[in-house]
């Protein structure tokens, strides 16, 4: 079955470690690739997206996710973890056809300790 | 510009009623989509507007509606409400529909809870 699959619920970083969340994805072919962050009581925000071309895509806030076919994974990456980086992270697909119907993981909540 | 906007952001109802929450999408945006977030079973798609027409639908029962103005905005309801439908439900605004390459901005969100 189709599916994307984050397979961290929880992480906890300490304030200016790197981070790596992970997200797998299983389709027959490359899907559209998104990463969202939610804060709490709030909506989504896009990250950043991949659709084709360099695998190692730069977003917003500093994050960075690298497109890996062989693995079918888009880990999404940061140098240094910041106390307001504290959310949860959403790892997203469009299929070719499927028009703007995202699929979501189930999402990894980050923790940062100062 | 002004981002996505949902009204109410909060809500209570009782099993049996129904419910209609509005989403305003970003001016010039045309379609509307809407998901429904819940701990259970995460962030899941409910359907799609454009041009006031529904483009695609997700796995919901009919309980579950929306429909689209020729403003754009867009209304979903909820009728004969039951406790699982007690969610976060959230609305995104894209320019364009049936493009994978169109980013989605998404609303606050409208809280709802079913007792």
């Amino acid at each position: 079955a189709q599916s994307v699959t984050q397979p961290d619920i929880h992480i906890t970083v300490s304030e200016g470690a790197s981070l790596e969340l992970r997200c797998n994805y299983s389709y027959g072919a490359t899907p559209y690739l998104f990463w969202y962050v939610q804060s709490p009581g709030q909506g989504l925000q896009l990250l950043l997206k991949y659709f084709s071309g360099d695998t190692l895509v730069q977003g917003i806030k500093g994050f960075e996710a690298e497109f890996k076919r062989s693995q079918s994974s888009f880990n999404l990456r940061k140098p240094s973890v910041h106390w307001s980086d504290a959310a949860e992270y959403f790892c997203a697909v469009v299929l070719t056809g499927g028009g703007n119907k995202l699929t979501f993981g189930t999402g990894t909540q980050l923790k940062v300790e100062l | 510009k002004a981002g996505v906007t949902q009204t109410p952001r909060y809500l209570i109802k009782t099993r049996g009623q129904q419910v209609t929450l509005s989403c305003s999408p970003i001016s010039g945006h045309r379609s509307v989509s809407w998901y429904q977030q819940t701990p259970g079973q995460g962030l899941q798609f409910l359907f799609e507007y454009f041009s006031e027409t529904q483009r695609n639908k997700g796995n919901f029962p009919g309980r579950f509606s929306g429909r689209q103005f020729s403003n754009s905005r867009s209304e979903m309801n909820v009728s004969t409400l039951e406790l699982g439908d007690s969610a976060l439900y959230l609305c995104a605004s894209s320019l364009r529909a049936g493009s994978y390459q169109e980013t989605q901005y998404f609303g606050p969100g409208t809280r709802l809870l079913v007792l």
